[in-house]
C-alpha cells in the first residue's frame, strides 16, 4: 500500500519568514495530494490540493510543488503570520478508486511573533 | 464550517462500555471515512463507505464496527472499550469514492476511564 513519509515534524519560523514541510510517497499510482492544517481542539481543515497532471498551485500566502518523478511533494507558506501555527498533514490518495487517503504523520508549525 | 456534523463532540465512558458516534456527511457527499487520532498520532484511516456499502478497510479492530445509513449518515460503533481506546475520532466526507477534496468534522474525543 502508499506510504506518506512528512519531514520536518517540527517547525519553528520567525514572523515573517516561509515555512516548507515536505511529503514523499511510495505508490506512483497516487494521483491526489491534499494538505489539511489542523488547530487545536479542530478538525482538519483542507487548505490547498494537487493534482498529478499539475506541477504547483499557489493560494495567496500558501503553495505547493509536485514532483512526480521523485515521488515528492511540497507545503510552501510565505509571509508566516501567528495564526498559521498548527499541525499541518500531508495526504496522498488515488481518485475515484476505493482507496482512502494516505496521511504523512504531521508537522507541528509555530510561528514566532 | 465544513459542513461535516459530528455527534457528541465529547464522550466519557468506562472500560468495557460500548458507545456509538454519529457523523452526518456534507449534504451531496456520498463517501464517509472514519479516521482515529491517538494523542501525538497522525490519522489513522479506519473505514470507508459509499453510498452504503463499506468500501476500504484500515486498522480497524474487530470490537469497532461502522454503518452507513439510506440517509447517508454513518455510525462507528465501539465496543468492549480499552483505555487505548481514548482518542479523537473524526469523520470526513467527500462526493466520490477515493480522492477529490474531503471535509472533516469537528471530531468526537472518546475519554475511556
Amino acid at each position: 500500500g502508499e506510504n506518506v513519509e512528512q519531514h520536518p515534524s517540527t517547525l519553528s519560523v520567525q514572523e515573517g519568514d516561509s515555512a516548507v514541510i515536505k511529503c514523499t510517497y511510495s505508490d506512483s499510482a497516487s494521483n491526489y495530494f491534499p494538505w489539511y492544517k489542523q488547530e487545536l481542539g479542530k478538525g482538519p481543515q483542507l487548505i490547498i490540493d494537487i493534482r498529478s497532471n499539475v506541477g504547483e498551485k499557489k493560494d495567496q500566502r500558501i503553495a505547493v510543488t509536485l514532483n512526480k518523478t521523485a515521488k515528492h511533494f511540497s507545503l510552501h507558506i510565505t509571509e508566516t503570520q501567528p495564526e498559521d501555527s498548527a499541525v499541518y498533514f500531508c495526504a496522498a490518495a488515488l481518485m475515484n478508486t476505493g482507496n482512502q487517503f494516505y496521511f504523512g504523520t504531521g508537522t507541528s508549525l509555530t510561528v514566532i511573533p | 464550517d465544513s459542513g461535516v456534523t459530528q455527534t457528541p463532540k465529547h464522550l466519557i465512558t468506562a472500560t468495557g462500555q460500548r458507545v456509538t458516534l454519529r457523523c452526518s456527511p456534507r449534504s451531496g457527499d456520498l463517501s464517509v471515512y472514519w479516521y482515529q487520532q491517538s494523542l501525538d498520532q497522525g490519522l489513522q484511516f479506519l473505514i470507508q463507505y459509499y453510498n452504503g456499502e463499506e468500501r476500504a478497510k484500515g486498522n480497524i479492530l474487530e470490537r469497532f464496527s461502522a454503518q452507513q445509513f439510506p440517509d447517508l449518515h454513518s455510525e462507528l460503533n465501539l465496543s468492549s472499550l480499552e483505555l487505548g481506546d481514548s482518542a479523537l475520532y473524526f469523520c470526513a466526507s467527500s462526493v466520490v469514492v477515493g480522492g477529490t477534496e474531503a471535509f472533516f468534522g469537528q471530531g468526537t474525543r472518546l475519554t475511556v476511564v
